[in-house]
């Protein structure tokens, strides 16, 4: 099946640091979407973007629909210890509500 | 409390014995799905329902099998378990608005079969 190549696969950063992270597709998505899971849970939703170019921001996070509609990233200011966690990035194309997630992007952050 | 439930949260069955994970949400959503996860693979959807006896394939249907009778049940069905359906599996639901995407996921089924 499809699947998003999202990268990095993992991340280990310092505290205060900032983190980026991108989401690509050979496909046209209408709407991406960026969640996080922590271990155990499923995951929570973060971000969503609706339009072409749209950068969206939610506390220290942000992320840009890419022009093409074929990526998307991710960036996280000022890392936190509870930023750890994978961070998917999902896909939906148009007319469908058939999702398509990437395959994660592992972050650890070091006190 | 809004959520998504999903039952049994752990599972081990043998190959070929039918089992049932149901999912159930409180939020009256029209939408719902079902993931499996895997290790390196990230989320891929399995099947998902637009409504009441409405629903539909995703990425990876195969062995699957899924029932929507009530808005708020969701259950997935598993006629004869293979060991490649070891998985980690969520249930979604969300709204079904123009350009709303918010799915909430319970909190995953993790089943073995031997």
């Amino acid at each position: 099946g499809q699947q998003l190549n999202q990268s990095p696969q993992s991340m280990f950063i310092q505290e205060g640091e900032d983190v980026s992270m991108n989401c690509t597709s050979s496909s046209i998505f209408n709407t991406w979407l960026w969640y996080k899971q922590d271990p155990g849970e499923g995951p929570v939703l973060l971000i969503a973007l609706y339009k072409a170019g749209e950068l969206t921001s939610n506390g220290r996070l942000t992320a840009q629909f890419g022009i093409t509609r074929k990526d998307s990233f991710l960036n996280i200011s000022a890392s936190i210890p509870s930023d750890v966690g994978i961070y998917f990035c999902a896909g939906a194309q148009g007319g469908t509500y058939k999702y398509i997630f990437g395959t994660g992007t592992r972050l650890k952050v070091l006190a | 409390e809004a959520q998504v439930t999903q039952n049994p949260r752990y599972l081990i069955t043998v190959t070929g014995k039918k089992l049932t994970v149901t999912c159930s949400q409180n939020m009256n959503h029209e939408y719902m799905s079902w993931y499996r996860q895997d290790p390196g693979l990230g989320l891929r959807q399995i099947y998902y329902s637009m409504n009441v006896e409405v629903t539909d394939k995703g990425d990876v249907p195969e062995g699957y099998k899924v029932s929507r009778k009530e808005k708020r049940n969701f259950p997935l069905i598993l006629e004869s378990p293979s060991p490649n359906q070891t998985s980690l599996y969520f249930c979604a639901s969300s709204f079904l608005l123009a350009g709303y995407n918010e799915q909430f996921f319970g909190p995953g089924t993790r089943l073995t079969v031997l």
